[in-house]
């Protein structure tokens, strides 16, 4: 059973719009989150991270939001660039798992058109 | 060279076949990972080693055999795969971590694997 579900495999958006990109979780003990980016041919790399003592974690044009009760956590992108465009990774940890443990989703492809 | 580098990038191999998968970071971390990804699945969890020491191993086939001779190079042995072992390997490093992962992964850039 999938502990992180990203339910949209992929989102397309005008540039200079905003990209949400959606993640749901059902471990209640997991406290930490991190959002990972994917181009093609490379390996995820670390976007933004968010502790589940807060509810949103900003860096420059990339907002992470965190509801806790809804078990929710969304990234958002404004404005999106064409450069934007890749596969967005979820990924929880916590004491539900073991300590080296992150539970990815299985991504969602974003795509941002000039 | 920086970060996390793989070796090969590409690797077509027979059922029968023996090979080996490379990793090599270069940021002085002590805990390294090799991560699963198949198609349409999320990325898998298949070992840890944490100052040179496996420390998970999340129920992966005998098939796979990972080494890790320093904490700077981790290895993945493969004997006898499978079609469906067919995928991409991600190694990663982190500083090890004490308790629950907090920091970030820093992955290399796979090693696609395609088993005939």
């Amino acid at each position: 059973d999938q502990q992180v579900k990203q339910n949209s495999p992929s989102l397309s958006v005008q540039e200079g719009r905003i990209s949400i990109l959606n993640c749901d979780y059902t471990n209640s003990m997991f406290d930490y989150f991190l959002w990972y980016k994917k181009y093609p041919a490379e390996g995820p790399t670390f976007l933004i991270s968010i502790s589940s003592i807060k509810d949103k974690n900003e860096d420059g044009r990339f907002t992470v939001f965190l509801n806790k009760s809804a078990k929710h956590l969304s990234l958002h992108i404004v404005p999106s660039q064409p450069g934007d465009s890749a596969v967005y990774f979820c990924a929880a940890s916590g004491s539900g798992g073991s300590n080296y443990k992150l539970t990815f989703g299985k991504g969602t492809l974003l795509t941002v058109n000039p | 060279e920086t970060g996390v580098t793989q070796t090969p990038r590409h690797l077509v191999m027979g059922m029968t076949n023996k090979k080996s998968l490379k990793c090599e970071q270069h940021l002085g971390h002590n805990a390294m990972y090799w991560y699963k990804q198949s198609a349409k699945k999320p990325l898998e969890l298949m070992f840890v080693y944490s100052l040179e020491e496996r420390v998970e191993n999340n129920s992966v086939p005998s098939r796979f055999s990972p080494e890790c001779p320093n904490s700077s190079h981790l290895f993945l042995h493969l004997h006898t795969l499978q079609p469906e072992d067919s995928a991409l390997y991600l190694c990663a490093s982190s500083q090890d971590p004490q308790g629950p992962i907090t920091g970030e992964l820093f992955f290399g850039e796979g090693s696609r694997l395609t088993v005939l």
